[in-house]
């Protein structure tokens, strides 16, 4: 049973094009976080949220409770970009995190 | 600077033979967590802890040890590792239930052999 569902899996763009990744949870969440990780492995949390919607930068992370249902768009997309996009809930019955197994996105020049 | 720090980076290992992985923040965080990230599984929550002497079991405890002695220290116990540990696994900090952002470690990578 997966608690996150992310999509999609894999993604190539080109650079300059607008990308979503799409995030789906079944569980009660606290937040919700959105990690990116690079080849080599280190990750970077990029947004939490709890509601609404954030920005920072080219990237825009939206939530919708009612849906349990999150975004992440990437704006201008750039090859620099190019890393392993991660959906995280942490649940609001506990403190444990469920993670979706991510999104890998290519950015090609 | 402001961070999570794990040791080692790279561990190679024998079956059965005990080993820690030691991970450190500066940052006054009263919640740690460790994680194991696999291919095709994404990352699963081992052990975390809300504070000092507060553990508990995230999805995938079995064959995992954790202690939470001082505020600042969390290490990662395997007491006898076995091939099905051999991972990536990360150590992350917050402060405690606020809805707050997430520091990561570095990662340490584990063959078990």
């Amino acid at each position: 049973k997966n608690e996150v569902e992310q999509s999609p899996q894999n993604l190539t763009a080109q650079e300059g094009e607008f990308i979503t990744i799409n995030c789906s949870y079944s569980v009660g969440i606290s937040a919700l976080h959105w990690l990116q990780q690079h080849p080599g492995g280190g990750i970077v949390s990029l947004f939490m949220l709890s509601s609404g919607k954030k920005k920072h930068g080219r990237l825009i992370a939206t939530i919708n409770i009612q849906e349990k249902h999150s975004s992440l768009h990437i704006t201008a997309s750039h090859p620099r970009d190019s890393a392993v996009y991660i959906c995280a809930v942490r649940s609001n019955t506990g403190n444990q995190f469920y993670f979706g197994t991510g999104t890998s996105l290519t950015v090609i020049p | 600077e402001a961070q999570v720090t794990q040791n080692p980076r790279y561990l190679i290992t024998v079956t059965g033979k005990k080993l820690t992985v030691t991970c450190s923040q500066n940052m006054n965080h009263e919640y740690m967590s460790w994680y194991r990230q696999d291919p095709g599984l994404g990352l699963r929550q081992i052990y975390y802890s809300m504070n000092v002497e507060v553990t508990d079991k995230g999805d995938v405890p079995e064959g995992y040890k954790v202690s939470r002695k001082e505020k600042r220290n969390f290490p990662l116990i395997l007491e006898s590792p076995s091939p099905n540990q051999t991972s990536l696994y990360f150590c992350a900090s917050s402060l405690s239930r606020s809805n707050y952002g997430y520091t990561f470690g570095s990662g340490t990578r584990l063959t078990v052999v």
